[in-house]
């Protein structure tokens, strides 16, 4: 049972560079999230998507592009890479995303570094 | 607006003695609220939630959360600690903003477990 599945693990980019995290889940959840993860900063909310076919911004979406693909997969891509985005990037995914009270379950996150 | 607040950045207990990681939140609403625990270089992982059935809640691992509305406060607890242990650990707050659910995660709790 894989869960959450993210790829790459790890990556270096160059400023403008661009690239795209994978994100799948395999549990036939509805929703779908981005996070990064900095030091003493918690989680913050990149992109969510509610529902196959809707995409919606969170906390810090600037510099961010979502797609969600189909009801597994969502994808997040940097456009043009800066070092303010070097940070720890995880996938989660949660069954409705309506209920106050339902857990989310995570990916093992990318970490990126950016030059 | 909702707000979660992590007191301590660091905690450091010998294995074997009690473990009290604290989290104070606010919410305009009646909240459900959540620990995370982060193992290094993995997701994170639910370790137990409150929502409103119990104010005492028991996780996975040994631990329990006490929600106590008077002090907004949900404390993390174990009676005895294992250096498997030695983890991230994050505060959740979950509550309505504009009509739909949002998360704000603590800054984190690192635990360190002395032998």
């Amino acid at each position: 049972n894989a869960g959450v599945t993210q790829t790459p693990k790890f990556q270096v980019l160059k400023t403008g560079q661009s690239m795209t995290l994978q994100c799948a889940q395999d549990m036939n959840h509805n929703s779908m999230y981005w996070y990064r993860q900095d030091p003493g900063m918690g989680l913050r909310l990149i992109y969510y998507s509610a529902s196959e076919g809707t995409t919606d911004k969170g906390e810090v979406p600037n510099g961010y592009n979502v797609s969600r693909l189909n009801k597994r997969e969502f994808s997040l891509r940097l456009e043009s890479a800066a070092p303010s985005q070097t940070s720890v990037y995880f996938c989660a995914s949660s069954e409705a995303g309506g209920a106050l009270d339902e857990k989310l379950f995570f990916g093992s996150g990318t970490q990126l570094s950016v030059l | 607006a909702q707000s979660v607040t992590q007191l301590d950045s660091h905690v450091s207990v010998s294995e074997g003695t009690p473990v009290l990681l604290r989290c104070n939140y606010s919410s305009s609403y009646s909240p459900s609220l959540f620990w995370y625990v982060q193992h290094p270089n993995k997701g994170l992982q639910l370790l137990l939630k409150y929502t409103s059935a119990a104010t005492l809640v028991k996780g996975i691992n040994g631990f329990e959360a006490e929600f106590k509305k008077s002090e907004t406060s949900f404390h993390l607890t174990k009676p005895s600690a294992h250096m498997s242990d030695a983890a991230e650990y994050f505060c959740v707050v979950s509550s309505w903003d504009t009509g739909r659910r949002a998360l704000t995660f603590g800054s984190g709790t690192r635990l360190q477990v002395q032998p």
